[in-house]
């Protein structure tokens, strides 16, 4: 099984600041999905295929990596963006990254 | 317009059996494959299995001695059936759509609370 381990756990950050999340496997993928939740809601598809945005995602959000290491970027952060974010990826099963909360600094 | 519904008892005693149910529209579960997925309050989501399109299952293999999913076609059902539960097992538990990479259409998800 894949092991996804995302950093950081938390995190803060301004408006207007650029954000980043990293997500590594413990062995190769080909792609990485992200999934944006909010309390109370279940999650959303978010970056599908590494870097393709899901339908209503802001184009301030990009996903980029391959191999073991991929990341999710926020050019500029709103106040709307403030969620956990998870990244999961598909290798003959489906595992997800623990996470990372991302608030409002 | 797609949509998934989880529905099923709020509360199980422990070492009982768990039986949910995810009634889809829009989507025909003959050409879709349909996945489980579950997430202890303020932890993070675990994939649970899927059964696929031609009817096959798949299990992660943390809980498949427990778990078996089945459909009925006609009433665009998938089942979750999940024996001994425990404590542990208290979750949100989540439907989705599986395209073969990752989860497109979610459920609202069911709360389960294993207690006596």
């Amino acid at each position: 099984e894949i092991v996804l381990t995302q950093s950081p756990t938390t995190m803060a950050a301004s408006p207007g600041e650029k954000v980043t999340i990293t997500c590594r496997a413990s062995s190769s993928v080909s792609y990485m999905h992200w999934y944006q939740q909010k309390p109370g809601a279940s999650p959303k598809p978010w970056i599908y295929d590494t870097s393709k945005l899901a339908s209503g995602v802001p184009n301030r959000f990009s996903g980029s990596g391959s191999g073991t290491s991929y990341s999710l970027t926020i050019s500029s952060m709103e106040t709307e963006d403030t969620a956990t974010y998870y990244c999961q990826q598909w290798s003959s099963n489906w595992t997800f990254g623990g996470g990372t909360k991302l608030e409002l600094k | 317009q797609v949509q998934l519904k989880e529905s099923g008892p709020g509360l199980v005693q422990p070492s009982q059996t768990l039986s949910l149910t995810c009634t889809v529209s829009g989507l025909s579960l003959t050409s879709n494959s349909v996945s489980w997925i579950r997430q202890p309050p303020g932890k993070g989501l675990e994939w649970m299995g899927v059964i696929w399109s031609n009817g096959g299952t798949d299990y992660n293999s943390a809980i498949k001695s427990r778990l078996s999913i089945s459909r009925d076609t006609s009433k665009s059902q998938v089942f979750l059936k999940m024996n001994s539960l425990q404590t542990e097992d208290t979750a949100m538990y989540f439907c989705a759509r599986s395209r073969l990479q990752y989860f497109d259409y979610w459920g609202q998800g069911v709360m389960v609370t294993v207690s006596s």
